[in-house]
């Protein structure tokens, strides 16, 4: 079965950096696209970008650009989403969600159980 | 990026009651919705694609409608196990975009 599970909650400082996994098993891992989507704490959903595993290509909202890479191993099935020069505001769950394309609609079908971070000095 | 506007923000109602929660989009983007349940400290969970596509496994009071900018989502007769808040989501075009959702509580 699709599973997405991601690493454990992180608490940083303001100004450090923050890598988060998620590990794709269940599925070709290359055949499908990784989005990330955050939740601030009691907030809605906020959308972060792409990755394409199979080709490493991204692509990021504005307001992250410069500031989130996205990278991927498949030799390990694993997508990473790395926040630098976080701020207080970047508290929240971090969701990884993988894109299924079918009968002409390319959606999120399956999502990662969410890491928490943190920032507070 | 498209503004996606959901109401009402929250609802009581009662078991058994029909429930509908409306999302509008500020430009068409034909039938690309979804539809979402999330329960608090849980991912969202999805119950519509295509606007009006029941995820398998998701019971058939479910139910979703519309396309353009406005589509809508339905529960013909609502369960305690159906408090939650509703997300809806466009997938027309990237950056995708969510309502604000709307929290469902039963009487």
């Amino acid at each position: 079965q699709v599973q997405l599970v991601q690493s454990g909650a992180e608490v940083k400082k303001p100004g450090a950096s923050v890598k988060v996994s998620c590990k794709a098993s269940g599925y070709t891992f290359t055949s499908y696209y990784i989005h990330w989507v955050r939740q601030a704490p009691g907030q809605g959903l906020e959308y972060m970008g792409w990755i394409n595993p199979n080709n490493d290509d991204t692509k990021y909202i504005e307001k992250f650009q410069g500031r989130v890479t996205m990278t991927r191993d498949t030799s390990i099935t694993a997508a990473y989403m790395e926040l630098s020069s976080l701020r207080s505001d970047d508290t929240a769950v971090y969701y990884c969600v993988r894109l299924l394309c079918s009968g002409g609609h390319c959606y999120p079908d399956y999502w990662g159980q969410g890491t928490l971070v943190t920032v507070s000095s | 990026d498209i503004l996606m506007t959901q109401s009402p923000s929250s609802l009581s109602a009662s078991v058994g009651d029909r429930v509908t929660i409306t999302c509008r989009a500020s430009q068409g983007i034909s039938n690309s919705l979804i539809w979402y349940q999330q329960k608090p400290g849980k991912a969202p969970k999805l119950l519509l694609y295509a606007a009006s596509r029941l995820e398998s496994g998701v019971p058939s009071r479910f139910s979703g409608s519309g396309s353009g900018t406005d589509c809508t989502l339905t529960i013909s007769s609502l369960q305690p196990e159906d408090s939650a808040t509703y997300y809806c989501q466009q997938y027309y075009n990237n950056p995708w975009t969510f309502g604000q959702g709307t929290k469902v509580e039963i009487k």
